[in-house]
């Protein structure tokens, strides 16, 4: 499978622990994103790396997120102490470089805080 | 600040039928457009986007779109609907910043009837 890889599926947590999930982007793309979305809404951007780096932040991602994507590979986005308001489907999605080109979206990770 | 709007929650039609969903932009400078479909515990599929050129985009699965800059719009076409279409549809623009970020609209959901 040569799209983009989002594991887990599904995360079950308790309020206040820690998750980290993964994505492995379309292996030539250097752009990798993350967004979330919650029911009834449209995907919300959450941050960007392109290669290693990691350019952008929305004013969505709170002190308790945390992304990372060493080496320009695969990124692991991290959400301490969690909250009920977490709760929902985080989206990673990869594109080539260009200004125009289109993101490729994983399945997703679906987080409930209980 | 970039947006779109997708006016119609639900759209439902007859097999068979033409489709169309609807979307309203608002950028300052060009917009460039983009659709993507969303099926059940699947992540977003791009089908189609318009960035300049012809007006009328083709795109995947026989959809297309019409980019009118003086409605501002992009609605998206089918001649003939399948009930296989029967999806989650998102319309976005990209921002202007240098992530090329995407923001979404609410969603349309479509319901093809056999």
């Amino acid at each position: 499978d040569t799209g983009v890889s989002q594991n887990p599926r599904h995360k079950i947590t308790k309020r206040g622990q820690n998750v980290t999930f993964r994505c492995d982007p379309i292996s030539e793309h250097n752009r990798l994103y993350w967004y979330r979305q919650t029911l009834g809404q449209g995907p919300e951007f959450l941050t960007y790396f392109q290669n290693e780096a990691q350019l952008e932040k929305s004013r969505l991602l709170s002190d308790r997120f945390s992304a990372e994507r060493p080496k320009g590979s695969f990124s692991t986005l991290e959400i301490q102490r969690t909250e009920q308001g977490d709760s929902a489907m985080y989206l990673c999605a990869s594109s080539s470089r260009g200004m125009n080109t289109e993101a490729f979206f994983g399945q997703g990770t679906r987080l409930t805080v209980v | 600040a970039q947006s779109v709007a997708q006016p119609e929650d639900q759209v439902n039609v007859a097999e068979g039928n033409p489709l169309t969903v609807k979307c309203t932009y608002s950028v300052s400078g060009n917009p460039y457009l983009f659709w993507y479909v969303q099926y059940p515990n699947r992540g977003l599929q791009f089908l189609l986007k318009y960035i300049t050129g012809d007006n009328l985009v083709k795109g995947s699965y026989g959809f297309e779109a019409e980019f009118n800059k003086s409605q501002t719009s992009f609605h998206l076409k089918k001649p003939s609907a399948l009930v296989s279409d029967s999806a989650l549809y998102f319309c976005a623009v990209r921002g202007m910043g240098g992530a090329n970020n995407l923001f979404f609209g609410t969603g349309t959901r479509l319901t093809v009837i056999p």
